[in-house]
């Protein structure tokens, strides 16, 4: 099973602050990667998708970045309302597998 | 307005089974590769199964495989996770997607005696 690892698994920032959220691959997973936001009670929301393809909808200071083992969420100025828990998705070989999440916190 | 609507969710017995539903509007549902994740309560989200637009092909994790049996009506919308051998480690809420964009609210399944 191919194995995500996000790093790291608490970050503590401050509105306006540029958020920076890594997810590694144990192998290739070529560009097929997603990024999830979850707040609690609530279903994950796409945010980009084959790894920098904002979705429709999502604001412009969420970017993706990366191809093979190495993705990156970039938040560019983080608003109040971003402040949730970010999940990596493969999606290049079943089963599918996520990353154990990253919680994005106020500091 | 794509919408997915689960049901079926609720307390059972370790060994007992459940099925849960998914109802699908707004969207060509039977055009569509559809999913099954879980999240155990203050847990990440884990890939359960996937079914093929067609229903001709299925998946399953490892943890539901020869358990679990994914399926869909394309005449009635619905997609459906038939789960037997229910273990206290599958209690979680249970959510169908359309890869990857849209979610249902999700369907609470718990497992405890």
């Amino acid at each position: 099973e191919l194995v995500l690892t996000q790093s790291p698994a608490t970050l503590s920032l401050s509105p306006g602050e540029r958020a920076t959220l890594s997810c590694r691959a144990s192998q290739s997973v070529s560009s097929n990667l997603v990024w999830y936001q979850q707040k609690p009670g609530q279903a994950p929301r796409l945010l980009t998708y084959d790894a920098s393809n904002r979705a429709t909808g999502i604001p412009a200071r969420f970017s993706g970045s990366g191809s093979g083992t190495d993705f990156t969420l970039t938040i560019s100025s983080l608003e109040p309302e971003d402040f949730a828990v970010y999940y990596c998705l493969q999606r290049s070989s079943w089963p599918y597998t996520f990353g154990q999440g990253t919680k994005l916190e106020i500091k | 307005e794509v919408q997915l609507v689960e049901s079926g969710g609720g307390l059972v017995q370790p060994g007992g089974s459940l099925r849960l539903s998914c109802l699908a509007s707004g969207f060509t549902f039977s055009a569509n590769t559809m999913h099954w994740v879980r999240q155990a309560p203050g847990r990440g989200l884990e890939y359960v199964s996937a079914i093929s637009a067609t229903g001709g092909t299925t998946s399953y994790g490892d943890s539901v495989k020869g358990r679990f049996t994914v399926s869909r009506d394309n005449s009635q919308h619905t997609l459906f996770l038939e789960m037997n051998s229910l273990r206290v480690e599958d209690t979680a809420v249970y959510y169908c997607l359309r890869p990857y964009d849209f979610w249902g609210q999700g369907s609470l399944v718990t497992v405890s005696s």
